[in-house]
């Protein structure tokens, strides 16, 4: 277990509809990231927060969006959905309690299928 | 931005070789190398990390080694067991004052483990 919670771990929905992504981090954990992991593929980095503020973001979409809430948890949400958004999402939490680099801890993703 | 690069993409291995699976990056800035083991449906797992100011790393049966100057950085898995069989990620990130920054990942080896 590590310690960031995902849900829901499943999600079917069809095209065009919106859907919400929770992640709470682990317990100290600032920095809360999203990855996107398609069938087959790599994991692609989507947005990172950092305390309640958008820090950095990769190749996110528009129709993509995230925040993060004064309790630390996370959101990430998805509108107008397309077949190909269809992947596994994942969060992962760091501390970022000072400078330098601190492991990156994922969660047991959510699965979005779009029929 | 930068650019990580990940040989072999599948490998197979006799129960109790060794396995090395390479990667490069392109940013010279990069000072922070996470592994991930991911098995089939799961989590991406941290199993080993390394910073620019080491040149290796031990744990148990597994090892990371870095070269700056070449900009690559290896992963080897000493008498292999078929619980070892999974995708392995390298990743590359830098650091800065505030903490972490968002990990570039490489495309992922699919190791097997032939028993």
């Amino acid at each position: 277990d590590s310690g960031v919670t995902q849900t829901p771990k499943h999600l079917i929905t069809a095209t065009g509809q919106r859907v919400t992504l929770r992640c709470s981090p682990r317990s100290g954990d600032l920095s809360v990231y999203w990855y996107q992991q398609s069938l087959d593929q790599g994991l692609q980095f989507l947005i990172q927060y950092y305390n309640g503020e958008e820090r950095a973001k990769g190749n996110i979409l528009e129709r993509f969006s995230a925040q993060q809430f004064p309790d630390l948890h996370s959101e990430l949400n998805l509108s107008s959905l397309e077949l190909g958004d269809s992947a596994l999402y994942f969060c992962a939490s760091s501390p970022d309690r000072g400078p330098g680099n601190q492991p990156q801890h994922f969660g047991d993703g959510t699965r979005l299928s779009i029929l | 931005g930068e650019n990580v690069e990940q040989h072999p993409s599948t490998l197979s291995v006799q129960e109790g070789d060794s396995a090395v699976i390479k990667c490069t990056y392109s940013d010279s800035a990069s000072n922070y190398f996470p592994w991930y083991k991911q098995e089939l449906g799961k989590r991406p797992q941290l199993i080993i990390d390394i910073r620019s100011n080491v040149g290796e790393k031990k744990d148990q049966r597994i090892a990371v080694t870095l070269n700056k100057t070449a900009k690559h950085f290896s992963l080897h898995i000493t008498e292999t067991q078929p619980e070892d069989s999974a995708v392995y990620f390298c990743a590359a990130s830098k650091g800065s004052n505030f903490g972490n920054e968002k990990l570039t990942f490489g495309t992922g080896t699919r190791l097997t483990i032939i028993p």
